[in-house]
């Protein structure tokens, strides 16, 4: 079955560029999208096709594509950044999520 | 202002079923799938299955085949998610989300509903 690979866990200081990798075998072929979990908070996506930002979303989130892996950057981190980031992607009519990296910032 | 309302926690007993609900207003229910999401006690997201209310075609992940049952309320713009042989290893929290597929992403989500599972 299709899977996305991320690291379980990022740290970052505040007002630092964080940086998020997601690789499958099929990150290439289709969207990647990214998503913020809060604790205790439903998810929120963050990133869609690949790079872009829904309304709402901080300048401050970008995202991009190279070959199978997808990386989500956060520049000037900021302390509400803290949280879990899932990358998503869909594997013919069914979505696989990433295993999620938790985002620390000391 | 998109909102997808859930019904409340459920406690279950192994063996039986759960039924949880998800009501959309402040869009067009008709013109977005809703995909199931959930997450157990300290683990990742789980896509479960989705449907497309106006087509009422439904598709599931492969782990939850005959025991996954989802269908939708054109009429009340509310989305069911009904899982079936409840075991204690399905409690968990459950989202639904409104599915603009793979251009528009998962791009609004319930609040979630806990279903807790044990003897």
């Amino acid at each position: 079955s299709y899977e996305l690979t991320q690291p379980p866990s990022v740290s970052v200081s505040p007002g630092q560029t964080a940086s998020i990798t997601c690789s499958g075998d099929k990150v290439g072929d289709t969207y990647t999208c990214w998503y913020q979990q809060r604790s205790g908070q439903s998810p929120l996506l963050v990133i869609y096709q690949d790079t872009k930002r829904p309304s709402g979303i901080p300048e401050r989130f970008s995202a991009s594509k190279s070959g199978n892996t997808a990386t989500l950057t956060i520049s000037g981190t900021q302390a509400m950044d803290e949280a879990d980031y899932y990358c998503q992607a869909w594997d013919t009519n069914t979505a696989v999520f990433g295993g999620g990296t938790r985002l620390t910032v000391l | 202002q998109v909102q997808l309302v859930q019904s409340g926690a459920e406690m279950k007993i192994p063996g039986s079923s759960v039924k949880v609900s998800c009501k959309a207003s402040g869009g067009n229910f008709n013109n977005y799938a809703i995909s199931w999401v959930r997450q157990a006690p300290g683990q990742g997201l789980e896509w479960m299955g989705s449907i497309f209310p106006i087509f009422h075609t439904a598709n599931y992940a492969q782990s939850f085949q005959g025991r996954l049952t989802i269908t939708a309320d054109e009429s009340t713009s509310t989305a069911y998610m009904d899982l079936s042989s409840l075991r204690s290893e399905d409690t968990a929290v459950y989202f639904c989300a409104r599915d603009g597929g793979a251009d528009w992403g998962l791009d609004h989500w319930g609040q979630g509903t806990l279903v807790s599972v044990s003897s």
